[in-house]
């Protein structure tokens, strides 16, 4: 079947430009989260989605930060103002949403800000 | 507070050797531990996971891991490293902070000479 996509693969912008990055779960997937990977470094944790739950903001680095899931589906993550540090791979995975959290990840959106 | 490290950002071993990548773990209450891998060019796949029973878990690739209560420890081991292991692997731990998340080490880079 088919995995986590996200698009776009690749996004150049300008600084002080807005993004919209998109992540389509796997079907029936209850949780998603996206992480933030910079160059040669690990995942840093940004928001996590689990139903209908309030969403897990606690890794958002700054109030440019925001995120949005319609249901179960499909997750936008939005960065206003982008700024050259915003510069990295964002990450998206989703789970079944069970207790074992086993996670499926996307192949992430590279963004660079010049 | 809840964490999981990694403690060796590297780590070299020569291609037919065993191989070990370590890591450690704090939470509260049982743990549940992940381990993850990043290729060159390709998105994060799980590897393996300990949630209970037996000490020694058994993954994809050939590899495995050890849940050490005492030590808080779930180091990844192989009894033969491959070149084809060469890659970036992230122990993570899922934590309970009011709602369940699952956080990660910082990841180690793993190369396998030839």
């Amino acid at each position: 079947g088919a995995g986590v996509s996200q698009s776009p693969s690749n996004k150049v912008t300008e600084k002080g430009k807005d993004v919209e990055l998109r992540c389509d779960p796997i079907s029936g997937h209850t949780a998603l989260y996206w992480y933030r990977q910079r160059l040669g470094q690990g995942l840093e944790f940004l928001i996590y989605f689990q139903g209908n739950s309030a969403p897990d903001k606690s890794g958002l680095p700054s109030d440019r930060f925001s995120a949005e899931r319609t249901g179960e589906s499909v997750s936008t993550l939005t960065i206003q103002r982008t700024q050259q540090e915003d510069s990295a791979v964002y990450l998206c995975a989703s789970s079944p949403g069970d207790i074992w959290e086993t996670q499926y990840f996307g192949p992430g959106t590279r963004l660079l800000v010049l | 507070a809840q964490s999981v490290a990694q403690p060796e950002d590297q780590v070299n071993v020569a291609e037919g050797n065993p191989l070990t990548v370590k890591c450690t773990y704090s939470v509260s209450g049982n743990p549940y531990l992940f381990w993850y891998v990043q290729y060159p060019n390709r998105g994060l796949q799980f590897l393996l996971k300990y949630i209970t029973g037996d000490n020694l878990v058994k993954g994809s690739y050939g590899f495995e891991a050890e849940f050490n209560k005492s030590q808080t420890s779930f180091h990844l081991k192989k009894p033969s490293a491959l070149v084809s292991d060469s890659a970036l692997y992230f122990c993570a731990v899922r934590v309970n902070t009011g709602g369940f998340k699952t956080i990660f080490g910082a990841g180690t880079r793993l190369f396998v000479k030839a």
